[in-house]
């Protein structure tokens, strides 16, 4: 069973405006993180947010926030103010408790128009 | 600190030939992971460690094999390379600790033909 789900392949967004990138994922462990990832077209993979399953309060990261909902199980990504360099693919993952593995979705693909 | 590097950038194999890809991080993590990323797919986890001379199976470890002599080193063994093994290679690290991200190298573009 997939374990993350990313069901938006491709975005598009204005500079400056937020985009809100969903992601979903499927535990039945109650200890497990969340973790979302930018491949820009160079290829490299950057970390930029991490949510903790027993976290109180949502993450947050410069630009990025992470809209944790846990009873739905979803772990959105918002960028808010968007700017061109954020163009890029963003990959969702998720650890589970007593794993040291990460499993990751698919990715969604943003695009920055200016 | 260099972090995660990972050789060669680029390489082109013929059907059945063997390589190996070299990946070594300068940060002391135990942890350390290789994956592959088909084209506009996310990645998959090819094989883990979790110290010097511990490794294990991921979720495509079929046609690898990889080795954990230090701490620094952990090469992928690239066996009768097959046309489906064409992909992008990312090798990553980590310290210890449930919450600390990944580091990754800058992966390694291989095409079997």
């Amino acid at each position: 069973a997939q374990k993350i789900t990313q069901t938006q392949p491709g975005m598009f967004v204005q500079e400056k405006e937020a985009v809100t990138l969903d992601c979903t994922y499927d535990t039945s462990d109650p200890s497990y993180g969340l973790f979302w990832y930018k491949q820009p077209s160079s290829g490299e993979m950057i970390f930029l947010i991490y949510q903790g399953s027993y976290d109180q309060q949502n993450a947050t990261e410069g630009r990025y926030s992470l809209n944790f909902q846990k009873a739905r199980k979803s772990a959105n990504l918002v960028i808010s103010a968007s700017q061109l360099g954020d163009s890029a693919m963003y990959f969702c993952a998720m650890r589970e408790d007593d794993d040291y593995k990460l499993s990751f979705g698919a990715g969604t693909t943003v695009t920055v128009r200016a | 600190n260099a972090g995660v590097t990972q050789t060669p950038k680029f390489r082109i194999l013929k059907i059945g030939q063997s390589m190996t890809l070299q990946c070594a991080q300068d940060m002391n993590h135990n942890y350390m992971y290789w994956y592959r990323q088909d084209p506009g797919m996310g990645l998959k986890l090819i094989y883990y460690s979790v110290g010097a001379g511990i490794t294990d199976k991921g979720e495509v470890p079929n046609g690898y094999n990889v080795s954990r002599s230090t701490t620094e080193d952990f090469p992928l063994r690239l066996e009768l390379a097959a046309p489906s093994q064409t992909s992008v290679y990312f090798c990553a690290s980590r310290v210890d600790g449930a919450s600390l991200e990944q580091y990754f190298g800058p992966g390694t573009r291989l095409t079997v033909t």
